[in-house]
């Protein structure tokens, strides 16, 4: 069965910084990998996913994330943070087909001024 | 602007009572999800259903039914509430039997007394 970690509970970062957001998962093939945001008192929504192809995807509201097969990691990244983006972040991976999509714990992020 | 429902935002039952949680799609997806949402623990899957009268376990299946009569339809019901059933319950909704994006509602928030 498929597992997510993501080590980080908390980050905060100053406006402007950039971000990374860590996501190791486990899982013996390809896997089908998701980044979704939950902004407070909300669903979630998809940032990006990476299925096959070029590992470096890019998503909404200026985020991209790197698919490392060799690291099992797919890290979320920003280059500037706005204060809009405190959120918490949750990764995800799927096995494909009816196989269950497993969620990872989340990150909530605090924006600074 | 495809939308999932989920009817009550907020819920405060006694324990013992009998609870329905509502959700509605309006994206004609065949697949649709409960989750429930704890800090610390993340999203973990209570049932989902792949077809109207069609459901299948998650990882958490004790404790709660769920019911699709109609393909835009999928309810949870807990029998008999217990305190340690107060969390955050998402409704989510899929296209089609690949794994791709889940379309998430806001979320009830049900406090057991």
């Amino acid at each position: 069965a498929q597992s997510v970690t993501q080590p980080d509970i908390h980050i905060t970062v100053s406006e402007g910084a950039s971000l990374e957001l860590r996501c190791n998962y486990s899982y013996g093939a390809t896997p089908y990998l998701f980044w979704y945001v939950q902004s407070p008192g909300q669903g979630l929504q998809l940032l990006l996913k990476y299925f096959s192809g070029d590992t470096l995807v890019q998503g909404i509201k200026g985020f991209e994330a790197e698919f490392k097969r060799s690291q099992s990691s797919f890290n979320l990244r920003k280059p500037s943070v706005h204060w809009s983006d405190a959120a918490e972040y949750f990764c995800a991976v799927g096995a494909g087909g009816y196989q269950k999509v497993t969620f990872g714990t989340g990150t909530k992020l605090q924006v600074i001024p | 602007d495809v939308k999932v429902t989920q009817s009550s935002r907020y819920l405060v039952k006694r324990t013992g009572e009998k609870v329905f949680l509502e959700c509605v799609q309006d994206m004609d997806h065949e697949n649709m999800f409960w989750y429930r949402q704890d800090p610390g623990l993340g999203l973990r899957l209570i049932y989902f259903s792949y077809d109207v009268k069609m459901k299948e376990k998650g990882d958490i299946p004790e404790g709660y039914s769920v019911s699709r009569e109609k393909k835009e339809r999928f309810s949870l019901i807990l029998e008999s509430a217990s305190t340690n059933q107060t969390s955050m319950y998402l409704c989510a909704s899929k296209q089609g039997r690949q794994t791709g994006e889940l379309f998430f509602g806001e979320g009830s928030r049900l406090t057991v007394l």
